[in-house]
């Protein structure tokens, strides 16, 4: 059963606009909420990490915003551009214990 | 920030022989390491939990007698591939925990003749 359910599952956007990919989560127990980014052959990096206790955290271009009544997360990319063309990951866990990740969104920034 | 590093990167072995790939955690120590496995096209499916001198936690459905995992040290944990066959064909990923945050490893990818 997918504990955490991301979508699109694809995602075209052009250069200098806004790239948004939601999650949801059931277990209320979550209160981690990382976003990894993975380029082809690589393994995925950490981009931004949230926690249940603050509806929105910001590090660059990279937003995390966060609903916990309706148990729901989403990745905003500002200004994108084609070099954040690569698959993001949502996650989500119990501090201590394995990611549960998403499907996967794979981003397309068109020049 | 913390660095993770895998080894080998890629592999090519014939089918019967087994393989052993290493995760480092470079510049911190690791109590709780994970092994992935990651097909093309999508997610990461979490293979077992490595925990620092004590034997790992597989998932339903990952065998551990195939898969085996140690972590001997705090800064390195290896999965081994035991008689591997082509259907092992796969990504396989390392993470490991400093603070409550998962950092991964480049990945080794595995082709099995």
């Amino acid at each position: 059963q997918q504990q955490v359910k991301q979508s699109p599952q694809s995602l075209i956007v052009q250069k200098g606009g806004i790239s948004i990919i939601n999650c949801a989560y059931e277990n209320t127990a979550f209160d981690y909420f990382p976003w990894y980014q993975q380029f082809p052959g690589k393994g995925p990096a950490l981009l931004i990490a949230i926690r249940p206790d603050v509806s929105e955290k910001k590090e660059g271009r990279f937003t995390i915003s966060f609903n916990k009544s309706a148990k729901q997360f989403s990745l905003h990319i500002m200004d994108s551009q084609p070099g954040d063309s690569a698959t993001y990951f949502c996650a989500a866990s119990n501090s201590g214990y394995a990611l549960n990740f998403g499907k996967g969104t794979s981003l397309l920034v068109t020049p | 920030g913390a660095v993770v590093s895998q080894h080998p990167s890629w592999v090519i072995c014939k089918s019967g022989t087994s393989v052993k790939i290493e995760c480092r955690s470079l510049d911190f120590q690791a109590t709780t390491m994970f092994w992935y496995r990651q097909f093309p096209k999508q997610s990461l499916m979490l293979m077992a939990t490595s925990n620092e001198g004590s034997k790992a936690t597989y998932e339903q459905g990952v065998e551990k007698d195939k898969f085996l995992i140690n972590h001997a040290s705090l800064t390195l944990s290896t999965l081994t591939v035991t008689s591997a066959h082509p259907e092992d064909s796969s990504f396989y990923i390392c993470s490991a925990e400093e603070r409550e945050t998962q950092y991964f490893g480049p990945g080794t990818r595995l082709l099995v003749l």
